[in-house]
């Protein structure tokens, strides 16, 4: 029984690369979470998605970051011409249909060098 | 704006006596409440939950207290051990939105 898989575990990109996270959400589940870890902080909401559909993506910046969970295969966060500032720990949780507790990946850190 | 709040950064317990790490909420509407355990470079583990229904919930040395009036509640571990040293984090929920706090850095002290 899977539980949330996330990939890369780590990784490293320069100023202006691009950023893929890919997230497998627990078998039966169908919404995502994506949340963000910046050193020394709390998680922090980025977006919600559930097949094919962004629900709520009030935590997304509003440039350069855009989320997807598409009818087959996983959900990814993609961040485009990376800067320092998006050095960070970023995790992806999952629920049923009718989430009442959301359960997280181990993490992709991300590190911008 | 933080909706959720742990205003204790840090707690530090010596092994078996009472872990007890609070939380504050603003939002009335918040209807679950769960509590989070992370270790370094993982990601966060679900302890214990616990609805708005109810005012305690308990599971093994993990109890949740529910204070809807004072929009505060508490996550109480007895005996502490060593190996719950961690961060903890609280998330209250509204539908399918989950809000965090910054997290609790508890060390228990053998």
């Amino acid at each position: 029984n899977a539980g949330v898989m996330q990939n890369p575990r780590h990784l490293v990109r320069r100023r202006g690369q691009e950023a893929r996270l890919r997230c497998s959400p627990m078998k039966g589940h169908s919404h995502v979470y994506w949340y963000r870890q910046l050193p020394e902080e709390g998680l922090k909401f980025m977006v919600y998605l559930q097949k094919e559909n962004i629900i709520d993506e009030s935590g997304m910046p509003k440039e350069r970051f855009s989320a997807e969970f598409p009818k087959e295969g996983p959900s990814i966060l993609r961040i485009q011409q990376v800067v320092r500032g998006d050095s960070a720990a970023y995790f992806c949780a999952s629920s049923p249909s009718s989430p009442n507790t959301i359960y997280f990946g181990e993490g992709s850190w991300l590190t911008v060098v | 704006d933080q909706q959720v709040k742990q205003n204790s950064p840090s707690l530090s317990v010596q092994e078996g006596r009472i872990s007890i790490l609070n939380c504050d909420y603003t939002n009335s509407m918040f209807d679950y409440f769960l509590w989070y355990k992370k270790y370094p470079a993982e990601g966060p583990t679900f302890l214990i939950s616990i609805s708005s229904i109810k005012d305690k919930n308990e599971d093994g040395r993990f109890t949740v207290f529910l204070n809807k009036s004072a929009k505060h509640l508490s996550l109480h571990i007895v005996p502490s051990q060593p190996g719950d040293s961690a961060v903890y984090f609280c998330a209250a929920s509204t539908g399918n939105q989950f809000y965090f706090g910054t997290g609790t850095s508890l060390t228990v002290i053998p």
